[in-house]
């Protein structure tokens, strides 16, 4: 079975652009979270969408957004991008939304010049 | 919410020696404790978890441990290989909410 896979895997972008980033989880996985990974602030949760629905969401400012599609797959757009916003962003998924194992994808390295 | 605290930071052992990392986390609600590893370029790597209603688990040179009354679990490898070599991060989830806290991540150097 075909892990996550995430798309691009490399990003370069302007402050002030807005980017788009993609998220297949592993077939029949329903639920895909999504994860902000810097140096200085570890992993930190940012939304889970469940059967396109956003289910909970981190403590991130509006610029970040996400929707799912209904295939699952799923996408987060950043806007307006800022310095800060340089990190890996890692997509999970679970076969049901809570109380299952999440699998990671390889995550897309954004870097913000 | 939940905050998850990992140690240490940095580990070096030689290589066929046992690694401890150990992790506390602060919401009694937590039952779910996974750990993940991580290699440079890859993304997390689930490589062992436990519940609340379970106190130890094993799988070949893994175990993980975890004591609800102290908060606290803990991640064991024996045996220690090269190839373990990796930043390994703890996580804590409570019940009915899939969103995972980590710890800050330990990294484990293997010395040949």
């Amino acid at each position: 079975k075909a892990g996550v896979t995430q798309t691009p895997r490399y990003l370069i972008k302007t402050r002030g652009q807005q980017v788009t980033l993609s998220c297949s989880p592993i077939s029949g996985h329903r639920s895909v979270s999504w994860y902000q990974q810097t140096p200085g602030q570890g992993l930190q949760f940012l939304f889970e969408y469940f059967s396109e629905t956003q289910r909970n969401k981190g403590n991130f400012p509006g610029r970040f957004s996400g929707r799912q599609f209904s295939n699952s797959r799923s996408e987060m757009n950043v806007s307006t991008l800022e310095l800060g916003d340089s990190a890996l962003y890692l997509c999970a998924s679970s076969p049901v939304g809570s109380n299952n194992e999440q699998f990671f994808g390889p995550g897309t390295r954004l870097t913000v010049l | 919410g939940e905050n998850v605290e990992q140690h240490p930071s940095t580990l070096s052992v030689q290589e066929g020696d046992s690694a401890v990392i150990k992790c506390t986390y602060s919401d009694s609600a937590s039952n779910y404790f996974p750990w993940y590893k991580q290699e440079l370029g890859k993304g997390p790597q689930l490589i062992i978890d436990i519940r609340s209603n379970v106190g130890e688990k094993k799988d070949q040179r893994i175990a993980v441990t975890l004591n609800k009354t102290a908060k606290h679990f803990s991640l064991h490898i024996t045996e220690t290989q090269p190839e373990d070599s990796a930043v390994y991060f703890c996580a804590a989830r409570y019940s009915g909410y899939s969103t995972l806290t980590f710890g800050k991540g330990t990294m484990l150097l293997v010395s040949p």
